[in-house]
């Protein structure tokens, strides 16, 4: 069993559509982290989430430590924003990292 | 804005050759990593290095790897005999602390052939 679960592993929207992205976890866990990779390869850290609720722009990030689960919401989706978007959980020292979300958005 | 560089951008070399990747973390961090994806899957963590030894290691991270930070502002990933299958994209990472966000570069693509 993947200690990292993301759904839906595709996603496909219209512009301006409202994005929801979920990552359920089974580990014990310090930090959860939600990354954005471009085609090219490139990471890039979006944010990084202990409790509660962050926000930065159009993206909105919660975790509910209870019941082990984060979603990554991105309002007035736009096509830029089309890419793999991963859900890694910090353990230890490491991260362990979700199979990634495939984001779509056409105009 | 500080950014992690990673060199080269895509690497090739024959199996059975040492390939050493470079990284140059931001500046005032204290923790590197390295991870790796494969072409279609997802991304492994490799090794964690602090304090100039390694903190963490996973089962992929064998005798084949190592890491060194030589000179107090590269770390690099060596590969002392490269197969196949460790074709992949290669990414290193800094924080400031061990619980802290972590910063990316851009990976360096190895192909072995």
């Amino acid at each position: 069993k993947n200690e990292v679960e993301q759904s839906p592993q595709n996603l496909t929207a219209q512009e301006g559509e409202f994005i929801t992205i979920n990552c359920s976890y089974s580990v014990g866990i310090s930090a959860l982290h939600w990354l954005q990779q471009h085609p090219g390869g490139g990471i890039v850290s979006l944010f990084m989430l202990s409790s509660g609720k962050k926000k930065h722009g159009r993206l909105i990030a919660t975790i509910n430590i209870q019941e082990k689960h984060s979603s990554l919401h991105i309002t007035a989706s736009h096509p830029r924003d089309s890419a793999v978007y991963i859900c890694a959980v910090r353990s230890n020292y490491q991260l362990i990292w979700g199979a990634g979300t495939k984001l779509i958005i056409k105009p | 804005e500080p950014e992690v560089t990673q060199t080269p951008s895509h690497q090739v070399t024959q199996m059975g050759q040492e390939v050493i990747l470079r990284c140059v973390p931001i500046s005032n961090h204290l923790y590197f990593y390295w991870y790796r994806q494969i072409l279609g899957q997802k991304v492994e963590f490799l090794v964690s290095f602090y304090n100039n030894e390694i903190s963490e290691k996973s089962e992929i991270f064998d005798d084949q790897f190592s890491v060194e930070r030589p000179d107090g502002s590269n770390f690099t990933l060596k590969i002392r005999s490269t197969k196949l299958e460790d074709s992949a994209m290669y990414f290193c990472a800094s924080s400031g602390q061990g619980s802290a966000e972590a910063f990316f570069g851009q990976g360096t693509r190895l192909t072995v052939v």
